[in-house]
């Protein structure tokens, strides 16, 4: 299977320790995007990047939170100071462009803070 | 600013039978794209049919069609014959044209469970 995969998948970390996502988008895809979504909303828009090239970061992207994807193909969303604010489900899509809109979407990464 | 808005935060049907989603949105964009995205539990959330606003017929892949009023700016969701595998959450969403920045921006969901 060659989807956009994430690791790890779940991740328990006590408040105030550092935590670091990886997302593996689909081979040819240009874009990737994070987005978080807590429990029982939509998935709410945090960055995106154009190969290396991160384009847009929305306010909900605190100086806490740092993403990275240095070489244009994997990325790195890391969390410093870990809030129980913080705890959500962190997703990671990719599309190509020009494209017809569609993300295509990881299976995401589980945080909970302690 | 773009808004998406799913006003049932929850629905029932039964197996076989028809369901409708609604969702309603905003955007001073000229074209864009409406989306149904499903997220079947702990699993990736998954495209389930696709709306360019500018074309006036509506998107329809297999027994998901649309019911795409854009003066209204209104994008319902018809499941026909409906299956258990359909049960999941079902986003709404839009994004720009042209893949400016391709941001979907969501609705809250609409939770379906599906009786047999």
């Amino acid at each position: 299977d060659t989807g956009v995969s994430q690791d790890p998948r779940h991740k328990i970390t006590k408040r105030g320790q550092n935590v670091t996502f990886r997302c593996d988008p689909i081979s040819e895809h240009n874009r990737l995007y994070w987005y978080r979504q807590t429990l029982g909303q939509g998935p709410e828009f945090l960055t995106y990047f154009q190969n290396e090239a991160q384009l847009e970061k929305s306010r909900l992207l605190s100086d806490r939170f740092s993403a990275e994807r240095p070489k244009g193909s994997f990325s790195t969303l890391e969390i410093q100071r870990t809030e129980q604010g913080d705890s959500a489900m962190y997703l990671c899509a990719s599309t190509w462009l020009p494209n017809t809109g569609e993300l295509f979407f990881g299976e995401g990464s589980r945080l909970t803070v302690l | 600013a773009q808004t998406v808005t799913q006003s049932q935060p929850e629905m029932s049907v039964q197996e076989a039978e028809t369901v409708t989603l609604s969702c309603t949105y905003d955007t001073s964009e000229s074209d864009y794209y409406l989306f149904w995205y499903k997220q079947p539990p702990s699993r990736q959330m998954i495209l389930v049919i696709r709306q360019e606003a500018y074309k006036q017929q509506n998107a329809t892949e297999n027994r998901f069609s649309v019911n795409f009023q854009k003066a209204a700016k209104s994008f319902s969701l018809k499941i026909s014959d409906s299956q258990l595998g359909d049960a999941a959450m079902y986003f709404c969403a839009q994004t720009g044209y042209g893949g400016a920045t391709n941001k979907l921006i969501f609705g809250t969901g609409t939770l379906l469970a599906v009786q047999p």
